[in-house]
């Protein structure tokens, strides 16, 4: 089965700063997708990024980026130029696509503050 | 992406009874799940809803706490039968949009408190 960690439970940066969150996740696949997702007060779960394991150009949305180092089993955000309405839960997570199933597994997440 | 809405948004439940979650999408979609967040925890899988047929459970849930229907290809709906408070959780609904895409949207969530 796959696991998703993310060692950080909270952090906090001030806005325009730059911050990095860490995920790891273990698994025997070769062909699997990793996402961020974000999760303000509101609850809504907000897809942030996207990356294909088969790609090794790192996936970029606007101020987010990530670090996907396949062999090390790693797959950190970064978020650029941080703003106040960046403060939410984050989560990892990992899918192998089995067709008709295609299950989503989770990391405990990371308490993100974006502060002044 | 698409418009995911679910109903009710929030409702406190007395133990013992059973609550029914809407989730509809504005599009046809191809796959559709059932997530719980419990408070403080991250997301689990409960079932994927399969348009037609029974929905497949994960590992931990089972059909007679959780029935699921999914009569079309753009609305689902999850029961918490016999509910108790360590029900108490945020039910998320979430769509694959088609066929080879795999990622995953998500509804706004059901907040439900059971006393």
């Amino acid at each position: 089965a796959q696991t998703v960690t993310q060692s950080q439970p909270e952090m906090s940066v001030q806005e325009a700063e730059t911050v990095t969150l860490s995920c790891t996740y273990d698994t025997s696949e070769n062909n699997y997708y990793l996402f961020w997702y974000k999760q303000p007060p509101s609850r809504q779960m907000i897809l942030v990024i996207r990356q294909e394991a088969y790609k090794q150009q790192n996936a970029t949305e606007n101020r987010f980026s990530v670090n996907f180092q396949k062999a090390a089993k790693s797959f950190s955000l970064k978020i650029s130029d941080s703003q106040l309405g960046d403060t939410a839960m984050y989560f990892c997570a990992f899918m192998k696509p089995t067709g008709t199933a295609s299950k989503l597994t989770f990391g405990t997440g990371t308490r993100l503050q974006v502060t002044l | 992406s698409a418009v995911i809405s679910q109903k009710p948004s929030r409702d406190i439940c007395q133990r013992g009874t059973s609550l029914t979650i809407q989730c509809q999408v504005d599009s046809q979609v191809t796959m559709m799940f059932w997530y719980r967040q419990q408070p403080g925890q991250s997301l689990t899988l409960i079932a994927t809803a399969n348009q037609g047929s029974e929905a497949t459970y994960e590992s931990g849930f089972v059909i007679d706490k959780f029935p699921i229907s999914r009569p079309n290809l753009t609305f689902s709906t999850l029961t918490v039968s016999n509910m108790s408070p360590e029900d108490s959780s945020i039910y998320l609904c979430s769509v694959v949009l088609f066929q080879g895409q795999e990622t995953q949207y998500f509804g706004p969530g059901t907040r439900l408190l059971v006393l």
